[in-house]
């Protein structure tokens, strides 16, 4: 079955960076981008960017331009997101999900990122 | 600020129908499908309505979905106590090329 598993809870420091994974299984990796979002305690979603395992392509949501990075290792089935200079507005839960077209049918657990001094 | 605007909360009883409301403009519900989501408490979303109506496989036919324009709808017959979760709508923008989401409606069952 399609599986996306993250890595655990981050608590960071302002000003350093997280990097968090996404591993796959159930699927052809190069099938399907991966789309990462987070969610603020109480708040609605919001998109991050996203990466085609098959060619490197990415793209990213404006906002996090230039302290965004998205990888991925396809030996391994896996999607990286770094997020450099943290800050307390970074707090949040981080979900990776996979695509095809628009569609976002399988998502990871999430992983809870706390930015504190 | 979520793109697509959802209510925060409703409630039902067991048994009752319940429906939540997604509403969006012409670059993204009006032009592209709505997707829904369950979210349980501490759980990743969970698919379960593509396409604006259709069920991925294993979702029960008490989950239902309908648009018209620029808003969107699910409903859930046969309310269950389970049932109890955040769900959210979610569609493409035209304008900012990428996934928009609703900020969820938190459905509690009485």
């Amino acid at each position: 079955q399609v599986q996306l598993v993250q890595s655990g809870a981050e608590v960071k420091k302002p000003e350093a960076s997280v990097r968090v994974s996404c591993e796959t299984s159930g699927y052809t990796f190069t099938d399907y981008y991966i789309h990462w979002m987070r969610q603020a305690p109480g708040q609605g979603l919001e998109w991050l960017g996203w990466i085609n395992p098959q060619s490197g392509g990415k793209f990213f949501a404006q906002k996090f331009q230039g302290r965004i990075s998205m990888t991925t290792d396809t030996s391994i089935r896996a999607a990286y997101m770094d997020l450099l200079a943290l800050t307390s507005d970074d707090t949040a839960v981080y979900y990776c999900a996979r695509a095809l077209l628009y569609e976002l049918d399988f998502w990871g657990q999430g992983t809870l990122v706390t930015v504190s001094s | 600020q979520s793109v697509l605007t959802q209510p925060p909360s409703t409630s039902g009883t067991p048994g009752q129908r319940v429906t939540f409301s997604c509403s969006g403009s012409n670059s993204n519900l009006g032009t592209n499908f709505v997707y829904w989501y369950q979210q349980l408490p501490g759980t990743a979303p969970k698919l379960l309505i593509s396409r604006d109506n259709q069920r991925p496989s294993g979702v029960p036919d008490r989950f239902s979905g309908s648009k018209s324009g620029t808003s969107a709808s699910l409903a859930i017959t046969g309310l269950r106590s389970e049932d109890e979760a955040d769900y959210f709508c979610a569609s493409w923008d035209d304008n900012l090329i990428h996934p928009v989401f609703g900020g969820g409606t938190k459905l509690t069952v009485l």
